[in-house]
């Protein structure tokens, strides 16, 4: 079945634990991103990638790192989390260029304290 | 740089009502343009798209939607809401092929009442 999963689906931690989330496609899309989903503002776009190894900025990656060594893979980091990065999260990857569509993962909800 | 605007941020109907949901964007071109839907404690799941041609898309769960360039309006439609409807609507747009541009509106709660 072809799908996106995360990992934790819920994480509660404290101020400054370094933490990471997991995000993992098996269609084989090169195009991968995270977001964030808070209340009134919808989704917005924490980081993207094009391909292996090459990762760039969305609107809000301020406190955020990822990484992608492989094509399935694209953890999102946070260092240092801060109680304003309490919030929903989502990774998504994208269809081909035809298709311009995205799958999004099942969501991971994280509550720093 | 796009935006996008639901007007109304909750929306109520009775079941078997139209259903209504507003999305425009702001945009120097026509972008692409998409309605998810968001079921509780759920991830984003596509209704539909629209990219070039037909104007009119039908969607999943008897859903469509009408691009109108002279209105820069994306609204999403169903003739007869049912109570499995109920849900968060999001619209989006992007200008790319792989959308690394995505913006999405800030989301219309949809309700049916019995």
């Amino acid at each position: 079945e072809a799908q996106v999963t995360q990992n934790p689906r819920y994480l509660i931690t404290v101020t400054g634990k370094k933490l990471t989330v997991t995000c993992s496609q098996n269609m084989n899309h090169e195009y991968m991103s995270w977001y964030r989903q808070d209340p009134g503002l919808g989704l917005r776009q924490i980081y993207y990638s094009m391909n292996v190894e090459v990762t760039d900025k969305g609107d809000v990656p301020e406190g955020y790192k990822v990484s992608r060594k492989e094509k399935r893979n694209f953890p999102l980091i946070l260092e240092s989390p801060s109680p304003n990065q309490t919030s929903l999260y989502f990774c998504a990857s994208t269809s081909g260029s035809a298709q311009k569509t995205q799958y999004f993962g099942p969501g991971t909800r994280l509550l720093v304290l | 740089a796009q935006s996008v605007t639901q007007l109304g941020s909750h929306v109520s109907v009775s079941e078997g009502a139209l259903v209504l949901l507003r999305c425009n964007y702001s945009s120097s071109v026509p972008p692409y343009l998409f309605w998810y839907v968001q079921y509780p404690n759920q991830g984003l799941q596509l209704l539909l798209k629209y990219t070039t041609g037909a104007t009119l898309v039908k969607g999943i769960n008897g859903f469509e939607a009408e691009f109108k360039k002279s209105e820069t309006s994306f609204h999403l439609t169903k003739p007869s809401a049912h109570m499995s409807d109920a849900a968060e609507y999001f619209c989006a747009v992007t200008l790319d092929n792989y959308g690394q541009n995505f913006v999405f509106g800030p989301g219309t709660r949809l309700s049916v009442l019995p």
